[in-house]
């Protein structure tokens, strides 16, 4: 069946520093999907990437849609302890499958 | 966020009994999921509907059953409740089938 793996599994910063994580598919993927979930609370959408190669920003955050699309990444710059949480890749196809996420500290 | 509540928000229940969790949305989603999320394991869907009597398995769906009679409700029903569901249930509702907005969860603890 279709597999997402998503790394690093836990990444710690200093506040300032830059963080990156990334999801790989064993399928082409219609769409991905980013989330959010902060400690204690539930996932929060961040954004969808549809076409090949698709590269959006939101402040700090730039997501990126492979070529390929098989991979996707999630690069924040100059980390703030805002940033803290754990963040998840979903692939759009059926049947939905989430990476298992990366938690980010951030050091202040 | 989106109006989407959970109930019971956390449960305490013995191996064996049955075990009901529900989902109401007022925002008139077509699609509604039900995750299970365990450490190490992330986010892993149980089941999911797309309209109401629709309903399809997911990733982890053995052990449990769902019903949506009506748009706005989705049940997720453990028969006879083992350790191994112990877990925090999440419920997410999407217009079509692509951004998700989850609820609160329900943690769920089987002894």
């Amino acid at each position: 069946g279709q597999q997402v793996m998503q790394i690093p599994q836990y990444q710690h910063v200093q506040e300032g520093e830059d963080f990156t994580t990334y999801c790989n598919s064993s399928t082409t993927l219609s769409n991905i999907q980013w989330y959010k979930q902060r400690p204690g609370g539930h996932p929060v959408f961040l954004i969808q990437l549809v076409k090949s190669g698709e590269v959006k920003k939101q402040k700090r955050l730039t997501f990126q849609f492979g070529e390929a699309k098989k991979n996707s990444s999630l690069h924040i710059t100059a980390t703030q302890t805002t940033d803290v949480g754990t963040y998840f890749c979903l692939s759009g196809n059926t049947p939905l499958v989430f990476g298992k996420g990366t938690r980010l500290s951030v050091i202040a | 966020d989106a109006g989407i509540t959970q109930s019971p928000r956390h449960k305490v229940t013995e191996t064996g009994t049955p075990v009901t969790l529900r989902c109401h949305q007022t925002e008139n989603h077509r699609y509604m999921y039900w995750y299970r999320q365990d450490p190490g394991h992330g986010l892993r869907l149980i089941h999911y509907s797309y309209g109401v009597k629709d309903t399809d398995k997911g990733e982890v769906s053995d052990g449990y059953s769902v019903s949506r009679s009506k748009t706005e409700d989705f049940l997720l029903t453990l028969e006879s409740a083992t350790s191994s569901q112990t877990s925090v249930y999440f419920c997410a509702i999407s217009r079509e089938h692509y951004e998700q907005y989850f609820g609160p969860g329900t943690r769920l603890t089987v002894t």
